[in-house]
């Protein structure tokens, strides 16, 4: 089944700066890859996703990149602030109902003030 | 989106004991799926919840232990069977609202924390 890597757990950056989360998947037949975020003691919430026929898909501050051939995608937030402190969860799906979507352990981000 | 209500959000149960858990979508949605999260840990799937006939369990999980109920295509319930501490966790509803997991897209509820003394 797929395997999906996730890194680092946790990443703690000044507000203002830059934060990078990395994922790796195991299937090449996955092809859509959602990231989710995950206040203290709320539901994980849907922030952006990317289909596998798109290589880079942005949000305001958010923005997802995609490398078909590597099998990684990665999750970027620029300028962050207090508010982005959450945990964030990868995920990529390989079809097949339910069971082929597969989640990273998660990273916790830490907005330093 | 889908507005996804779940009760009870939190309860403290004692060992041996079964708690259900309620789930309501406010539309009709084809998908239901019920996960797990430990603490710190990450979504585990537990079932897709079938409307009209028995749930799928994922691997590890059995039916015994977490009887799951879809009587139509806006509810269901999770029971949480001869509860130990190990099942202390939040349970999440979600739902794929857009009639299949084609997208592969998900809705949460707000989970329900469960600890088991």
């Amino acid at each position: 089944g797929e395997n999906v890597e996730q890194h680092p757990s946790t990443l703690s950056v000044q507000e203002g700066d830059s934060a990078v989360i990395k994922c790796t998947y195991s299937d090449s037949a996955s092809n859509y890859f959602p990231w989710y975020k995950q206040e203290l003691g709320k539901r994980p919430q849907l922030i952006i996703d990317i289909r596998s026929n798109v290589g880079e898909k942005k949000d305001q501050r958010i923005a997802v990149t995609l490398n078909k051939t590597a099998k990684h995608f990665s999750l970027h937030i620029t300028e962050t602030q207090p508010e982005d402190s959450a945990v964030y969860f990868c995920a990529s799906y390989s079809g097949g109902g339910a069971d082929g979507l597969t989640f990273g352990k998660g990273t916790h981000l830490i907005i330093q003030p | 989106s889908a507005v996804i209500s779940q009760k009870p959000s939190r309860d403290i149960c004692q060992r041996g004991t079964s708690l259900t858990i309620q789930c309501q979508v406010d539309s009709q949605v084809t998908m239901m799926f019920w996960y797990r999260q430990q603490p710190g840990q990450s979504l585990t799937l537990i079932a897709t919840a079938n409307q009209g006939s028995e749930a799928t369990y994922e691997s590890g999980f059995v039916i015994d232990k977490f009887p799951i109920s879809r009587p139509n295509l806006t509810f269901s319930t999770l029971t949480v069977s001869n509860m130990s501490p190990e099942d202390s966790s939040i349970y999440l509803c979600s739902v794929e609202p857009k009639g299949g997991m084609i997208t592969g897209e998900l809705f949460f509820g707000e989970g329900s924390r469960l600890t088991v003394l």
